[in-house]
């Protein structure tokens, strides 16, 4: 079954800080994996892709890692600001034709910024 | 320059009745998509049109019928709204391109007293 984990399901660290957070997949076949981050009242915005031969990829303070091999996925935030504050997902598309393509939410981590 | 946009942001309904959430976007894709997201932050799909044509319908109840006028188009009607409709639905659309990511629109939160 075609599947997308994240951990932890929410995290609050103090400005300034670095974090983690965690996604593993199941999906077969694998076309590309998402991070999008989605703020309160927003809906989700994509902060980077990695196709099967990256393993990883920044995108300013975010760096996203993937090993296609163990199936997992991380995304490492740099020195934390308040506007990090969101819900970040983590998405995993399974075809290579967007029109028909599989594409699997995980449920998010949840990240509170403390000043 | 809104992508996609959506409307209403907030629907407040009685069971019941029917409601239409309209959905545009100006990026020239051809497919477009409904999600439902709960209560625990979970999206789910709904719903995927390409160029005007169902291609997804994911088991959801034929009280839901997405109506594509034109590809820049996916409006959502919901018939005799129930409680357990309520939460925040999101329009999206994606490009041709295999790595295109999903854009999203701000969401429609629906609630259903």
């Amino acid at each position: 079954k075609n599947q997308v984990e994240q951990s932890p399901q929410s995290l609050i660290i103090l400005e300034g800080k670095n974090c983690t957070l965690q996604c593993n997949y199941t999906v077969s076949p694998f076309s590309n994996l998402r991070w999008y981050k989605q703020d309160t009242g927003r809906g989700p915005v994509s902060l980077t892709i990695m196709t099967f031969s990256e393993n990883t990829k920044s995108n300013g303070r975010y760096t996203a890692t993937l090993d296609a091999d163990t199936k997992q996925s991380s995304l490492h935030i740099t020195a934390s600001q308040l506007s990090d504050s969101a819900s970040y997902i983590c998405v995993v598309s399974s075809n290579r034709d967007s029109s028909a393509s599989k594409i699997i939410f995980g449920s998010g981590t949840r990240l509170s910024i403390r000043p | 320059d809104t992508a996609v946009s959506q409307t209403p942001k907030y629907l407040v309904t009685q069971m019941g009745n029917d409601k239409s959430i309209k959905c545009e976007q100006n990026l020239g894709h051809d497919t477009m998509y409904w999600y439902k997201q709960d209560s625990k932050k979970f999206l789910k799909i709904m719903f995927s049109y390409n160029n005007k044509e169902l291609i997804i319908n994911e088991t959801v109840p034929n009280r839901f019928s997405p109506k594509s006028p034109d590809k820049a188009h996916l409006n959502l009607h919901i018939n005799s709204l129930e409680l357990g409709d309520s939460a925040v639905y999101f329009c999206a659309s994606v490009g041709s391109s295999y790595n295109s990511p999903l854009h999203f629109g701000n969401g429609t939160r629906l609630t259903v007293t």
